[in-house]
């Protein structure tokens, strides 16, 4: 079963726009990741939030989480072609150190030059 | 370059016919992962291990083994393979928390595609 749920499944803009992903969750959790995934590669690690942090910058990334809600947001700002990519949360959650990770099923953004 | 390397990138395989493959990491990374990923389906855990000598089910384990008999290697294999494991297949490796003292993302390999016929 999937722990995330990502909305929008696809997002097209334009060189220079913002965009925004957003991702909803079901259970408890301790952590939660965003992973980008480039067409044929595998998943890089963007930035983590843990459960009780409230928002968290990287550079061009600015992530969000809302435990209330159980809902996460990652805007990429000023967005070029090179950002193109499907996007992934990915959370942690339960006792023990075991690291497990649940993902969700991703947005595709697409960057337009 | 440091990292998670998978061996081979690619392979097709007959249904029954039974392959390994290999998760190579030199990070030193205690926790190794195996997701596979499919389209519409994200990535869903197999199998995973927190250790050397250790390894434990994930989500979809059914029809996969695994062994962690070296720290720097986690083996998937695939008995008897069948189209339903037609799939992209991608090893994860992270640290110890504890040791590293601090929360920390996974460290991807680039993937297997595995195709079974």
């Amino acid at each position: 079963s999937q722990q995330g749920e990502e909305d929008p499944q696809a997002l097209s803009i334009q060189e220079g726009e913002n965009a925004t992903m957003n991702c909803s969750y079901k259970t408890s959790i301790n952590s939660l990741q965003w992973y980008r995934q480039n067409s044929g590669r595998g998943l890089v690690h963007l930035i983590l939030i843990r459960s009780n942090e409230r928002e968290k910058h990287s550079g061009r990334l600015r992530v969000t989480l809302d435990t209330s809600k159980k809902s996460s947001s990652l805007l990429i700002t000023a967005s070029r072609a090179a950002d193109t990519a499907s996007y992934f949360c990915a959370t942690a959650s339960g006792s023990g150190n075991t690291g497990k990770l649940i993902f969700g099923q991703g947005t595709t953004l697409q960057v337009k030059p | 370059n440091a990292g998670v390397t998978q061996t081979p990138k690619f392979r097709v395989l007959k249904t029954g016919q039974s392959m390994t493959l290999l998760c190579a990491q030199d990070m030193n990374h205690e926790y190794m992962y195996w997701y596979r990923q499919d389209p519409g389906m994200g990535l869903r855990l197999i199998h995973y291990s927190v250790g050397e000598g250790t390894t434990a089910k994930g989500e979809v384990p059914d029809g996969y083994n695994v062994s962690r008999l070296k720290k720097q290697n986690f083996l998937l294999g695939l008995e008897s393979a069948a189209p339903s494991q037609t799939s992209v297949y991608f090893c994860a490796s992270r640290p110890d928390r504890i040791a590293s003292q601090i929360s920390v993302g996974y460290t991807f390999g680039s993937g297997t595609r595995l195709t079974v016929v």
